[in-house]
């Protein structure tokens, strides 16, 4: 079983839609949740960053925080073409503090006009 | 800040080749990842420098694989006797320590491809 779940999708939702990504983790020890957007043949982007459990929002992205449940998510709201892409969430135990991360598979999103 | 740099973008090599690819982190920047992504895959680390000492390595990182960051700015991720299943996208990513988020830059990659 892989450290961090991560649904591959596609998903493909239509403009203007509400997007909903998900994550779930196995490792009790990771408190760092990351969630990067890649376009094709670039190189991740970092969207949100959050420590421990909670809400955080940015714009049109919310990105929450279970601890309890080892599950994050990323909410996407009037989502836009230009929103497609794969997203990857990512997460570091900063265990002896490498900061490694730890990433899901990726979750592809096709957002139409 | 001109973000992480890695050269080449693009190695298509024959397999037993050996290669070489370099990374240039964001200036500021202490510390530096190499990880390698799969077609449909997440990238998965490979290795992690602090300044010049590398401190960790996976165990994906066989023996064949080897990196240096020499003076604690650039570094080099050189592949010997490469084989098919080496061809990925090698990322590099760099980060800050003693900054309260430790947000790791990415470069936008070496696409590998060993025939």
């Amino acid at each position: 079983q892989k450290e961090v779940e991560q649904d591959p999708g596609p998903l493909s939702v239509p403009e203007g839609a509400i997007v909903s990504l998900n994550c779930t983790y196995s490792n009790s020890a990771f408190q760092y949740f990351m969630w990067y957007r890649q376009y094709s043949r670039k190189g991740p982007e970092l969207l949100m960053y959050t420590y421990s459990s909670g809400n955080k929002e940015d714009g049109r992205f919310t990105a929450q925080v279970d601890k309890s449940s080892k599950y994050i998510s990323l909410f996407i709201r009037d989502s836009q073409p230009s929103d497609s892409a794969t997203y990857l969430c990512a997460m570091s135990a900063r265990s002896g503090n490498t900061g490694k991360l730890i990433f899901g598979q990726g979750t592809t999103l096709q957002v139409k006009p | 800040d001109t973000g992480v740099s890695q050269d080449p973008r693009h190695k298509i090599t024959k397999r037993g080749q050996n290669v070489t690819f370099r990374c240039d982190p964001i200036s500021e920047h202490n510390r530096l990842y190499w990880y390698r992504q799969t077609l449909g895959q997440g990238p998965e680390f490979l290795t992690y420098f602090q300044n010049e000492a590398q401190l960790e390595k996976s165990r994906l990182l066989s023996d064949r694989f080897s990196a240096e960051r020499p003076k604690g700015s650039f570094s080099t991720l050189e592949i010997q006797r490469t084989e098919q299943g080496d061809s990925a996208m090698y990322l590099c990513a760099s980060s800050r320590s003693g900054r309260e988020r430790d947000e790791q830059f990415f470069g936008p990659g070496t696409r590998l491809t060993v025939l």
